[in-house]
């Protein structure tokens, strides 16, 4: 079953604003990563944050992670249009020994 | 390679017919997973290999589903007898193993089977 959930399920901006995406989750867990996908192919690991970090910047990438509330949220500064994007998180589940538990994920569509 | 190759990249097959999907992980990864992608949806996990041997089959909707991983590197998954609900986006990705930053998952491209 999918452990991840992430909200909203789509949403669309215009360029040059922020997104936020966020993701919950049910058990703990020792990292959360994120990931992008575009036009429904391959997968591209985007940032990962461990558990016991609070918040982690990539580039325009901020991520935060709230263990106590057992969600994370990504927010994308600035967007572009090449950001137009599926968006999913992935958990890997304390005593998990092998399975990553991916969220629905959330479908960004940036507006020129 | 350089990252993970998929091939076909995309198959339009017969109902009823067998179909062979192919991957090729990153050279070293010793992990690999294969997932389903259904159109607008999520990650649907399969089945998971370490080295050669796949712990856990679950995943794989069926009997007609199998997979098999030989010398550590090159995965094929085979459907048998294709149903038009098989149609979807097949999903292989690599990894260093597991913990920490070794889970970090490397994908192909896919492979898109539509069954008619």
């Amino acid at each position: 079953s999918q452990q991840g959930e992430e909200d909203p399920q789509a949403l669309s901006i215009q360029e040059g604003e922020n997104a936020t995406m966020n993701c919950s989750y049910k058990t703990s867990i020792n990292n959360l990563q994120w990931y992008r996908q575009n036009s429904g192919r391959g997968l591209v690991h985007l940032i990962l944050i461990r558990s016991n970090e609070r918040e982690k910047h990539s580039g325009r990438l901020r991520v935060t992670l709230d263990t106590s509330k057992k969600s994370s949220s990504l927010l994308i500064t600035a967007s572009r249009a090449a950001d137009t994007a599926s968006y999913f998180c992935a958990t890997d589940a304390s005593g998990s020994n092998y399975q990553l538990i991916w969220g629905a994920g959330t479908k960004l569509i940036i507006k020129p | 390679g350089a990252g993970v190759s998929q091939s076909p990249s995309n198959k339009v097959t017969e109902k009823g017919k067998d179909v062979e999907l192919r991957c090729d992980p990153i050279s070293g990864h010793t992990a690999l997973y294969w997932y389903r992608q259904s159109l607008g949806q999520g990650l649907e996990f399969l089945i998971y290999f370490q080295g050669n041997s796949a712990p856990d089959k679950s995943g794989l909707p069926s009997d007609r589903f199998s997979a098999e991983r030989t010398g550590g590197s090159v995965s094929t998954l085979t459907i048998q007898r294709t149903q038009q609900e098989d149609s979807a986006v097949y999903l292989c990705a690599s990894s260093l193993g597991w913990g920490q930053r070794k889970n970090i998952q490397y994908f192909g491209a896919g492979t898109r089977l539509s069954v008619l």
